[in-house]
């Protein structure tokens, strides 16, 4: 059965700093994968996805993720986070011919000054 | 143009009662999915709808019931409420639903049950 894996519950970082989320999926042919982020009190916003080509896929407010099919992995990356940054994270891969999209349990991003 | 609407946003339910939950997806869009999020069990797929067919269920009881409209609003039922069923419920929607499918998801109605 498809799945996805974020094995970080909670992650604090600088102001400014960098920033790498982690996401392994489970999927046994070329996955679409997406980001979404959810602010405190919202739904969620989609940041990127990737469907197939360049494995390295840029999406908005200056995120990006990179698809590494050996390593099953879709982390997310941001080169300097601003404490707007701060939400939840969730990664995503499309059931496909299920008509579903399945998240992982997320990942909650503190920002600290 | 619009986003996803779902009303309410906040609701106070007690044991036993039911409740009904109303989305409207983006102008264009003809497939709405439903979670259930939970601060313990993470975003869980409730039901996909498309041109108001049930496409795919998730592994809820049957007291959880959805259906959708000719103009592609949705809605969702819960009955006999327990306590385990406070929660965020999420409406999202897409184009088609298609396996490349993002999804726009309104901003949620917040259950309570007491």
């Amino acid at each position: 059965a498809q799945s996805v894996t974020q094995p970080d519950i909670h992650i604090t970082v600088s102001e400014g700093a960098s920033l790498e989320l982690r996401c392994n999926y489970s999927y046994g042919a070329t996955p679409y994968l997406f980001w979404y982020v959810q602010s405190p009190g919202q739904g969620l916003q989609l940041l990127l996805k990737y469907f197939s080509g360049d494995t390295l896929v840029q999406g908005i407010k200056g995120f990006e993720a990179e698809f590494k099919r050996s390593q099953s992995s879709f982390n997310l990356r941001k080169p300097s986070v601003h404490w707007s940054d701060a939400a939840e994270y969730f990664c995503a891969v499309v059931h496909t011919g299920g008509f579903k999209t399945i998240f992982g349990a997320g990942t909650r991003l503190f920002v600290k000054a | 143009k619009a986003g996803v609407t779902q009303t309410p946003r906040y609701l106070i339910k007690t044991r036993g009662q039911q409740v009904t939950l109303s989305c409207s997806p983006i102008s264009g869009h003809r497939s709405v999915s439903w979670y259930q999020q939970t601060p313990g069990q993470g975003l869980q797929f409730l039901f996909e709808y498309f041109s108001e067919t049930q496409r795919n269920k998730g592994n809820f009881p049957g007291r959880f019931s959805g259906r959708q409209f000719s103009n592609s609003r949705s809605e969702m039922n819960v009955s006999t409420l327990e306590l385990g069923d406070s929660a965020l419920y999420l409406c999202a929607s897409s184009v088609s639903g298609r396996d490349t499918g993002e999804l726009f998801f309104g901003e949620g109605s917040r259950l309570t049950v007491l």
